[in-house]
């Protein structure tokens, strides 16, 4: 069964760099027609998708974060990384990373996801 | 980017009352609909896609259905385990995007 675990620095300086890796054991992770997605959820606030990377070689950022972000992967160990620069006190969020299904159009298993906090 | 409008943004319900939470897409999505359930400190879970699709392993007190571009996510009888925050997503269209989530409460 295919799980995801994040992991990450927790604490941040703002204008510093926010470096995660997402940890994939129990499957693949170059299925066909699949994408490895980021995504966060700030407190008190709904989910917002961070990007993907599929299995086409294209990766895909949100608009909003685009100039701020870079992502990564190490397939031969299944891992894939999150790099977010120049981070303020509204990247703070919890980090969660999951498969995204073009096929069905899903996001299922997610990780447990990791907490990151941008304070000085 | 098309924008995913939940409401209620939270309710508050007793055991055993029917529930209904709405997700409004801005523009057709087909059936292209998922719902997550995300419960106090956990990851978000799969519930529902193709908008009206139980994932396997959901209870059958959950049901999804559409009417256009409006979405319907319905507890049929509420127990305490529902309490959660709840979410759609469309998929139509990649980026896809999240509607800001309702909070479920028990009374």
């Amino acid at each position: 069964q295919l799980q995801l675990q994040e992991s990450g620095p927790g604490l941040v300086q703002p204008s510093g760099t926010l470096s995660l890796t997402c940890s994939v054991s129990g499957g693949s992770v170059t299925y066909n027609n699949y994408c490895w997605a980021w995504i966060r959820r700030p407190p008190e606030k709904g989910l917002e998708w961070i990007g993907a990377m599929c299995d086409t070689g294209k990766t895909y950022y949100s608009s909003t974060l685009k100039s701020r972000l870079i992502m990564s992967a190490d397939t031969s160990n299944k891992l894939f990384f999150l790099n977010l620069y120049s981070v303020t006190a509204a990247d703070t969020a919890v980090y969660y990373c999951a498969p995204y299904s073009k096929s069905e159009g899903w996001f299922d298993p997610w990780g447990q996801g990791t907490p990151v906090t941008v304070s000085s | 980017d098309i924008q995913m409008t939940q409401s209620p943004s939270s309710v508050s319900a007793s055991i055993g009352d029917r529930v209904t939470i709405t997700c409004r897409a801005s523009q057709n999505i087909d059936n292209l609909l998922m719902w997550y359930q995300q419960r106090p400190g956990k990851a978000p879970s799969l519930l529902i896609y193709g908008a009206s699709n139980l994932q396997s392993g959901v209870p059958p007190r959950f049901s999804g259905s559409r009417s256009g571009t409006d979405f319907t996510l319905t507890i049929s009888s509420l127990q305490p385990e529902d309490s959660a925050t709840y979410y759609c997503q469309q998929a139509i269209i990649f980026p896809t995007t999240f509607g800001q989530g309702t909070r479920l409460e028990i009374k």
